[in-house]
């Protein structure tokens, strides 16, 4: 059974601090997706990591991919409150249209 | 309206009734998808539209009745529904993935929090 393991669940942060949000899944998998939810609002897209040692950069944020440790980094540098949200990542499954879900990392980010 | 809209977006109904939830998308997609996401639980793949037929189905309870008349609608139809049913309903659309390759990027609809009393 594959399964999406996001660590930690829950993190509460100062701004201003570095921090690293993991996901690790069960099985082979080449392609990895990064999405953002604020609260009551519907997920948004921010990565999509397709390859081994993909590395992706958006503001803030960078993530990562290592398809033989089976894991994926999502890091924030020097955050602030507005990046303050559940951010998920999911995995493509063989069927090509299916994506197991991690259960998302709460992020507050404090002033 | 632009990207994937969904209505209503708040829906109270009791478990005899028959509601449905309506996704439209404004993307130029040929993929549609359904997802329940429940509170600390990861979200849950329903159904799957690609080119208006359905190729995903998991497992999901026939209270539940999809319908993709055309690839910009998208419909969800509910009856009987049992109150553990309650939760935020997601629309999602994409491109079809090409052959042997990944799903394009979802793009989500706000979602209909649906609560069955």
């Amino acid at each position: 059974e594959l399964k999406v393991e996001q660590n930690p669940l829950f993190l509460s942060m100062q701004e201003g601090k570095n921090y690293t949000i993991y996901c690790n899944y069960s099985t082979t998998s080449d392609r990895l997706y990064w999405y953002r939810q604020d609260p009551g609002k519907s997920l948004e897209s921010l990565f999509v990591l397709l390859s081994n040692g993909a590395v992706k950069q958006e503001g803030r944020l960078m993530a990562s991919l290592d398809t033989k440790a089976r894991l994926s980094t999502l890091h924030i540098t020097a955050a602030v409150h507005d990046l303050s949200a559940t951010y998920f990542c999911a995995v493509d499954m063989d069927s090509n249209y299916q994506l197991i879900w991690g259960a998302g990392t709460k992020l507050i980010i404090k002033p | 309206e632009t990207g994937v809209t969904q209505t209503p977006r708040h829906l109270v109904m009791g478990m005899t009734n028959k509601k449905s939830l309506k996704c439209e998308q404004h993307l130029g997609h040929n993929a549609m998808y359904w997802y329940k996401q429940s509170a600390k639980k990861p979200l849950e793949l329903m159904f799957v539209y690609s080119l208006e037929e359905r190729v995903e189905n998991n497992s999901v309870p026939s209270r539940f009745s999809p319908e993709c008349p055309n690839s910009s609608h998208l419909f969800l139809h509910l009856h009987t529904l049992q109150p553990e049913d309650s939760a935020l309903y997601l629309c999602a659309s994409s491109h079809p993935p090409p052959l042997a390759g990944a799903p394009d990027t979802q793009y989500f609809g706000p979602g209909t929090r649906l609560t069955v009393l």
